[in-house]
């Protein structure tokens, strides 16, 4: 079985670009999570979908940051402008909300700003 | 503030003998725990949970402890084998039906032959 696909694997840019990232979730999976992790920080959610409709944002960590969920197989988390700070991994998880099903995580977004 | 610690940033055993890695949290509302595991260049895998309403649950040589009253839990790899060395990742759910996990830092556990 597909596991949560992410793409692209590696993103270098320069400051300022938009960097556009992307998720396709496990397919039934009726959840989706963007994470992102750094060495100071560690994982930390951004947000999360339910249905395709974003139910917490909190953890986005500013308007330069937004993320859709267009339908059931696919989500983006989009950064502009980017900054150098922003450089970090960026996982994306599915799961089937019913009871506490783990997260499947995809293998991530490794993204450099320069 | 970290809601969930894992304070030995890594732990190296012998082959065939117990890793044992630990893990606190501090938010009372967290009746959910998980481990995953996650080797380089890949993402977390889930390797085992358990429910606040349980101090044990078990799969194979992982064992994972829950001690609700000092905040605590460890898992428990026996025997330990080379592939198991990877960064081990401590998780929770807060009560109510949240899907937010809340991750640890991670521990690296290396697993010498």
């Amino acid at each position: 079985d597909a596991g949560v696909i992410q793409s692209p694997r590696h993103e270098v840019t320069e400051m300022g670009q938009e960097v556009t990232l992307r998720c396709k979730p496990i397919s039934g999976h009726n959840s989706l999570f963007w994470y992102r992790q750094t060495m100071m920080r560690g994982l930390e959610l951004l947000i999360y979908f339910n249905n395709n409709v974003p139910i917490d944002d909190s953890g986005m960590p500013e308007d330069r940051f937004s993320a859709k969920m267009p339908n059931a197989s696919f989500s983006t988390l989009k950064i502009q402008p980017s900054e150098p700070r922003d450089s970090a991994v960026y996982f994306c998880a599915s799961n089937l909300r019913a009871g506490n099903q783990p997260q499947h995580f995809g293998d991530g977004t490794r993204l450099s700003i320069l | 503030d970290q809601q969930v610690k894992q304070n030995s940033p890594s732990l190296s055993v012998q082959e065939g003998r117990i890793s044992i890695l630990n893990c606190d949290y501090t938010n009372s509302m967290f009746d959910y725990f998980l481990w995953y595991k996650k080797y380089p260049a890949e993402g977390p895998t889930f390797l085992i949970s358990i429910s606040s309403i349980k101090d044990k649950n078990e799969d194979g040589r992982f064992t994972v402890f829950l001690n609700k009253s000092a905040k605590h839990l460890s898992l428990h790899i026996v025997p330990s084998q080379p592939g198991d060395s990877a960064v081990y990742f401590c998780a929770a759910l807060a009560q109510g039906g949240s899907e937010k996990l809340v991750f640890g830092k991670g521990t690296k556990l290396t697993v010498n032959p």
